[in-house]
């Protein structure tokens, strides 16, 4: 069936240290791609999105790139900061007749100062 | 504009009885999916609705139901309650029910507990 697969965490990283959290999918269709956030007492709110092969989604120094040949969507930033310290679900929706959304089972992200 | 509005916040249950949660779409918004987190599950799709229909539902048991009305609001209801049915309850919503890439706007959640 459809799934989405993301690294376990939890992540702990330094502040200005780069970041990658890993995210492959399976899908009977072609899906589109999402990164969500969910921040410390806050509600799940989209990061970035890519909709076909090799399109880029940047939000907030973040980016992802939609690899159709590795069935992945990692997201990657450069230089964390404290503040990025969330839990970052990795999702992808797709139409089987009726749209749904799948979500990968989320990576908490901490990020020291 | 207001968001996504889900009532109530917190709900304590035991076993075998049931519950209603409710969803109030941003307004204008007229497509309605409802997700269960738990810490060990993630995010699991139990299912979408648009225009009153249910067009897809999730890998969950009959005793997860749910509708929409005409002014698009939702209910989800869960029969029979059991330990495991413990979880946050997400609500989202969208404008355009026809795209893949259409964005999904959340709620806080409603976190029930079953005793």
């Amino acid at each position: 069936g459809d799934s989405v697969t993301q690294m376990e965490g939890p992540v702990t990283l330094s502040e200005e240290a780069f970041l990658t959290i890993n995210c492959t999918y399976t899908a009977t269709g072609y899906p589109s791609l999402f990164w969500y956030v969910q921040y410390p007492g806050e509600g799940l709110q989209l990061l970035l999105k890519a909709t076909k092969a090799d399109d880029k989604g940047s939000n907030k120094g973040f980016e992802a790139t939609y690899r159709k040949e590795t069935t992945s969507f990692h997201l990657e930033k450069g230089s964390v900061q404290v503040s990025d310290s969330a839990v970052y679900f990795c999702a992808l929706r797709l139409n089987t007749g009726g749209f749904k959304t799948i979500f990968g089972a989320g990576t908490r992200l901490f990020v020291k100062a | 504009k207001a968001g996504v509005t889900q009532t109530p916040r917190y709900l304590i249950k035991t076993r075998g009885q049931q519950v209603t949660l409710s969803c109030s779409p941003i307004s204008g918004h007229r497509s309605v999916s409802w997700y269960q987190q738990t810490p060990g599950q993630g995010l699991q799709f139990l299912f979408e609705y648009f225009s009153e229909t249910q067009r897809n539902k999730g890998n969950f048991p009959g005793r997860f139901s749910g509708r929409q009305f005409s002014n698009s609001r939702s209910e989800m209801n869960v029969s029979t309650l059991e330990l495991g049915d413990s979880a946050l309850y997400l609500c989202a919503s969208s404008l355009d029910p026809g795209a893949t890439n259409e964005k999904l706007f959340f709620g806080s959640g409603t976190q029930l507990s079953v005793l």
